[in-house]
């Protein structure tokens, strides 16, 4: 099985609004990621969680924090968000950080 | 900074044709480089990964190059199909395997 599983599949939020972003895999994966991608641009990675460390991409604001409550979760939550978050938020996990990254089908995200 | 760049941006080809994707790196210092396909609004399903040390692989109709040395890599698809159509992306995992930067993918068409 080699399933990464987002949820929700569309979220519209407000710019004062708090939400949440689930990714879950069940492939005993050690690495997961986010990753932010903009209509017609690649994904642009935002967080890496390995090896119980998070490491984050320094140009991601804080309004978007993640957590990791276990090996098989990690969540990005959201906190006054402004209307150019809006995108597909993709999730990622692989074996290791050097293998294969398997991705889940995304959350679109719109930020009125 | 790792500069990843895809050639051409889009192509359209009759179902049948064989056709070559082409993938371009500025930094060879790379751990593996990998193959994704993204259809329409969904998440990115790995096809090939390519190890440094490597030359080639396939995987059923598909096959894809690496020369580390001119930083190129290059996906050949053999007698496309309706069903290949979707967009292309390649990434690059960097050595110290914190960054895997995708190159803006190339939108394929197959007409029947």
């Amino acid at each position: 099985d080699t399933e990464v599983t987002q949820t929700p599949k569309h979220l519209v939020m407000g710019m004062t609004n708090k939400k949440s972003l689930k990714c879950e895999q069940h492939m005993g994966h050690r690495a997961m990621y986010w990753y932010k991608q903009k209509a017609k641009k690649p994904p642009e990675l935002m967080f890496v969680y390995s090896y119980e460390k998070l490491s984050i991409n320094e140009s991601v604001p804080s309004r978007f924090s993640p957590e990791c409550p276990n090996s098989s979760l990690l969540n990005l939550h959201l906190h006054a968000l402004q209307p150019e978050d809006s995108a597909l938020y993709l999730c990622a996990s692989s074996q290791l950080v050097a293998d294969t990254q398997y991705f889940g089908p995304g959350t679109r995200l719109t930020v009125l | 900074k790792q500069e990843v760049t895809q050639i051409p941006a889009a192509l359209s080809v009759p179902e049948g044709e064989n056709l070559v994707l082409n993938c371009s790196f500025t930094d060879s210092a790379i751990y593996n480089l990998q193959w994704f396909r993204q259809d329409p609004g969904k998440g990115l399903t790995s096809l090939l990964l390519i190890q440094s040390s490597q030359r080639e692989q396939t995987s059923g109709r598909l096959n894809a190059s690496l020369d580390k040395s001119s930083g190129r890599s290059t996906l050949y698809i053999a007698a496309s199909q309706p069903g290949d159509s979707a967009t292309y992306l390649c990434a690059a995992l960097n050595s110290g395997y914190s960054t895997l930067t995708f190159g803006k993918g190339t939108m394929l068409l197959v007409s029947p």
